[in-house]
């Protein structure tokens, strides 16, 4: 059964920049109906798509994040991973990976598999 | 970005209450919507995608209707596990946005 399971840091001194990875075992990163996407998750507030990576490498990111983020996907090692610069204390949260579904039939595409998340801590 | 807004933010229920939870789109997005739940300290689990199919492994219990820019979530008969925090997804365009959660707490 595929599981994916995020890691990295879990405290981040402000104007760094955080990488996280997610590690996808019990089956193949390079599906071509599989997507592979980040969303975070601020203590106590609701759930803030990240951004989202096609095996093929191909991108797309929340607007309001785009300038600091960068997704990217090594095949070769079933993972990808995310970058975030320029961190503030409002990006302290849970980050969760998870797969991206896509229908082939209908397009319809939902996150059907999560990461368990890593808490991450942006303060000096 | 497409907007999507959840009601109630919270509600109380007890077991074996039919409860129904809205969310609504500030455009169309047809049926691209999706339902996910959340405990505490979990990560979130699909329940219904496209707007009206059960993920496989979810209790028939839970359902979701509509299309277009209203929603809804139906769990028929509350059990013991339900209660937990309830989100809806937009995946109609690719700027993906979720609901600000509902929360489902025991009556």
């Amino acid at each position: 059964q595929l599981q994916l399971q995020e890691s990295g840091p879990g405290l981040v001194k402000p104007s760094e920049t955080l990488s996280l990875t997610c590690t996808v075992s019990g089956g193949s990163i390079s599906s071509s109906s599989s997507h592979w996407g980040w969303i975070r998750q601020p203590p106590g507030k609701g759930l803030e798509w990240i951004g989202s990576i096609y095996y093929s490498g191909r991108t797309y990111y929340n607007p309001s994040l785009e300038s600091r983020v960068t997704v990217v996907i090594d095949t070769s090692k079933n993972q990808f991973s995310l970058r975030v610069s320029s961190l503030t204390a409002a990006d302290t949260a849970e980050y969760y990976c998870a797969r991206q579904w896509e229908m082939t039939t209908t397009g319809q595409e939902y996150f059907d598999l999560w990461g368990r998340g890593t808490l991450v801590t942006v303060s000096s | 970005d497409i907007q999507m807004t959840q009601s109630p933010s919270s509600l109380s229920a007890s077991v074996g209450d039919r409860v129904t939870i809205t969310c609504r789109a500030s455009q169309s997005i047809s049926s691209h919507l999706n339902w996910y739940q959340q405990k505490p300290g979990k990560a979130p689990n699909l329940l219904i995608f496209a707007a009206s199919s059960l993920q496989s492994g979810v209790p028939s219990r839970f359902s979701g209707s509509g299309s277009g820019t209203n929603f809804t979530l139906t769990i028929s008969s509350l059990q013991p596990e339900d209660f937990a925090t309830y989100h809806c997804q937009q995946s109609y365009s690719t700027f993906y946005t979720f609901g600000q959660g509902t929360k489902l707490e025991i009556k």
